[in-house]
């Protein structure tokens, strides 16, 4: 079964930069996996910031950035702000219709 | 404005079935991918299900043979039909627009207990 690691949790603080990442146990991730990322606070549904590696969702600050480095998914976040606090998701498209969630990220600033 | 709004949750008896609504609006639902995503108490995003424009459906394995999507052009709606619940099905649904998903619903708790 394919399993995708995220950090647990991170600290940054404010106006630092923190990088997130999106690993895959069975692989490098690409391009192709179409990486998404999601901000969720407590008690509101997931927001999404960046579609297929890097592509920012309408309305989010140009401080939040998409890449992949290395062999993994990243989410870089410069210059961090309060608000920012909250769990951070990657998904992964799998292919055959298939997705999988990584764990999430706690971040805290 | 792409939108959509899930309904139909509640509480349920184990081995009961449930099935929820995500009506669109802004968009016709054949012109899109409708994703399901739930989230446990306390828990990370688990991705469900998906039905893809042309009416493709896939499912995680944690739920194939039990949940079923369906959609009423009529209505604009899609639904999730889920049967033999259990306890571990116990959570907030959400849909959202795409795949992978990009415009969500704010959920619907759906709990599973005796």
């Amino acid at each position: 079964q394919t399993v995708v690691t995220q950090e647990p949790s991170l600290s940054v603080s404010p106006g630092g930069t923190v990088t997130l990442t999106c690993d895959l146990s069975s692989g490098s991730v690409s391009v192709g996996y179409y990486p998404t990322w999601y901000q969720q606070t407590p008690g509101q549904a997931p927001r999404t910031l960046i579609q297929n590696t890097n592509t920012r969702s309408s309305g989010v600050p140009d401080r939040f950035s998409g890449s992949i480095v290395g062999n993994k998914a990243a989410l870089t976040i410069t210059g961090a702000q309060a608000d920012d606090e909250g769990d951070y998701y990657c998904v992964l498209y799998m292919g055959s219709g298939i997705s999988v969630f990584g764990g999430g990220t706690k971040l805290t600033v | 404005e792409v939108q959509v709004v899930e309904s139909g949750g509640g509480l349920v008896r184990p081995g009961g079935s449930l099935r929820l609504s995500c009506a669109a609006s802004g968009f016709i639902v054949t012109s899109n991918y409708i994703t399901w995503v739930r989230q446990a108490p306390g828990k990370g995003l688990e991705w469900v299900s998906v039905i893809y424009r042309g009416g493709n459906t896939y499912y995680a394995d944690s739920v194939k043979g039990r949940f079923t999507l369906s959609r009423d052009i009529s209505k604009n709606t899609v639904y999730l039909q889920m049967n033999s619940l259990r306890p571990e099905d116990t959570a907030v649904y959400y849909c959202a627009t795409h795949y992978p998903p990009v415009d969500w619903g704010q959920g619907t708790l759906v709990t599973v207990s005796s």
